[in-house]
């Protein structure tokens, strides 16, 4: 596609639950990254995917955030009994492999947590 | 750890003024930084600096990289009003994660 896609753009559930956010990266970008930002916040580093390489992990806030990634093309980054704190717009963004070029980011999903 | 500070935190002008956005950084591996608008959604790349002294520009926006102080500047002549968005600072170490400063909120009044 022609930039970076997530779906769903909102979700509105209650604490407890479990959620799926959906990313599609830019056709031809290896590296694909999700970044978390609060209200008024700068953007946080969730976890990165390049190739078929390990996940770097690093950011996940606990073990209820999860994401895998198939292949080289779509992610779904998953947050298990969702908390109020988990209020926040994830961004997903991809790049080339070679991070001589930007990353570009999607419009991002704004979850809210009742 | 790596880190990214912006500076002012906001802004408001009058349309036409210029304004100057700063961005102070630390960091291992440096390899770029980058600057980007950030309105309703989604952050739109601006620009990417990773010589010192060579000024990027386009349109009324230019950024330039100094990094033996380790800063970078962005400036906007004629502000228009929709120029009013957060502008986010980040640093990049190669193929990995972007640090990202807490951005600037301009706010361009007609």
């Amino acid at each position: 596609g022609a930039g970076v896609s997530q779906s769903p753009s909102n979700k509105v559930t209650e604490k407890g639950k479990d959620v799926e956010l959906r990313c599609d990266p830019i056709s031809g970008h290896t590296a694909l990254y999700w970044y978390r930002q609060r209200l008024g916040q700068g953007l946080e580093f969730l976890i990165y995917f390049q190739g078929n390489s390990a996940p770097d992990k690093s950011g996940l806030p606990s073990d209820r955030f999860s994401a895998e990634r198939t292949g080289e093309s779509v992610s779904t980054l998953t947050i298990q009994r969702t908390q109020q704190e988990d209020s926040a717009v994830y961004l997903c963004a991809s790049s080339f492999r070679d991070g001589l070029q930007p990353q570009h980011f999607g419009d991002g999903t704004r979850l809210s947590i009742l | 750890e790596d880190k990214v500070v912006q500076s002012p935190l906001s802004l408001v002008v009058h349309e036409g003024d210029t304004v100057t956005l700063n961005c102070s950084y630390e960091v291992t591996n440096f390899r770029s930084l980058l600057w980007y608008k950030q309105e309703k959604k989604a952050p739109t790349f601006l620009f990417m600096l990773t010589s010192s002294g060579i000024e990027k520009k386009s349109g009324r926006l230019s950024s330039i990289l100094d990094k033996k102080e380790l800063f970078s500047i962005l400036n906007i002549t004629a502000t228009q009003t929709g120029d009013s968005a957060i502008y986010l600072c980040a640093v990049s170490s190669g193929n990995t994660p972007l640090v990202f400063g807490k951005g600037t909120r301009l706010s361009v009044i007609a």
